[in-house]
C-alpha cells in the first residue's frame, strides 16, 4: 500500500510564530485528507485535496497539494495555544482505505 | 459528531484472555474502520468492512477479527490477548466515495 512519511515528527513554537507539516510519498496520490487530533481526543477531519497544484485555505490554514500529487503540506500561519495537537495527512487507497502517517505534534508556548 | 459509539471506554485484562470491543454507528454509513494508535506509529488500519459481512485486513491485522452482521454494528475481536496489543483502539464510519472519516472517542485497553 501508499505510504507517506510525514515531517518533522514533533515541533515546539511561540505562540504566534508559523508552522508547516509536510506529507511526502513516492507514489502518486489520488487525494489525500488532513486530520487532527487534540491531546487526548480522537482525529477529526480538516480538508480534501484531490486537484494537482491545489491549495485551499482554511482561516490561518493553508493547505497544499502538489503539482505532482505526491506531496502535500499544512501551514499555519501565526499559531494559537487552541492549535496545539497532533495533524495527521492521510492518503486514500483503492478499496476507500485511509492510510495514516505517522503524525506531527505541535505543542505552542504562550 | 457523527452517531458513533465504542464500548467499552477502557480496559484492562490479562495476557491470553479473549476481548471483544464493540463499535456502533447510527449514521447508516456503508464503511466502518479499526485503527490503533500507538506512540511514533500514528494509526494503523487493523481491519475494515465495506458492508454487512463483508470485511478486509488492513496493515495490521494479525491478532485480531472482525465482524459485521448489522450496518450499525462492528466487532473488533482479539482472541487471546497479548501484551503487544496495549493500545487506543478506535473505530471510523465514512459513507464512501472519498468522503471523510468519522472517528469514535476510542477504546483504551491494557493487557497485563
Amino acid at each position: 500500500g501508499q505510504q507517506v512519511m510525514q515531517i518533522p515528527q514533533y515541533q515546539h513554537v511561540q505562540e504566534g510564530e508559523d508552522f508547516t507539516t509536510y506529507c511526502n510519498s513516492s507514489t502518486t496520490l489520488s487525494n489525500i485528507q488532513w486530520y487532527k487530533q487534540r491531546p487526548g481526543g480522537h482525529p477529526v477531519f480538516l480538508i480534501q485535496l484531490v486537484k494537482s497544484g491545489e491549495v485551499k485555505k482554511q482561516k490561518r490554514l493553508t493547505f497544499q497539494f502538489g503539482e505532482a500529487k505526491k506531496n502535500s503540506s499544512l501551514h499555519i500561519t501565526a499559531t494559537q495555544t487552541t492549535d496545539v495537537g497532533t495533524y495527521f495527512c492521510a492518503p486514500m487507497e483503492y478499496g476507500n482505505k485511509l492510510v495514516f502517517g505517522a503524525g506531527t505534534i505541535l505543542r505552542v508556548k504562550s | 459528531d457523527a452517531g458513533i459509539t465504542q464500548s467499552p471506554r477502557h480496559k484492562v485484562t490479562e495476557t491470553g484472555t479473549p476481548v471483544t470491543l464493540r463499535c456502533h454507528q447510527t449514521e447508516n454509513h456503508r464503511y466502518m474502520y479499526w485503527y490503533r494508535q500507538d506512540p511514533g506509529h500514528g494509526l494503523r488500519l487493523i481491519h475494515y468492512s465495506y458492508g454487512v459481512k463483508d470485511t478486509d485486513k488492513g496493515e495490521v491485522s494479525d491478532g485480531y477479527s472482525v465482524s459485521r452482521s448489522k450496518t450499525e454494528d462492528f466487532l473488533l475481536t482479539l482472541e487471546s490477548a497479548t501484551s503487544s496489543q496495549t493500545s487506543v483502539y478506535f473505530c471510523a464510519i465514512s459513507g464512501g466515495g472519498n468522503s471523510p472519516l468519522h472517528f469514535g472517542n476510542g477504546t483504551r485497553l491494557t493487557v497485563t
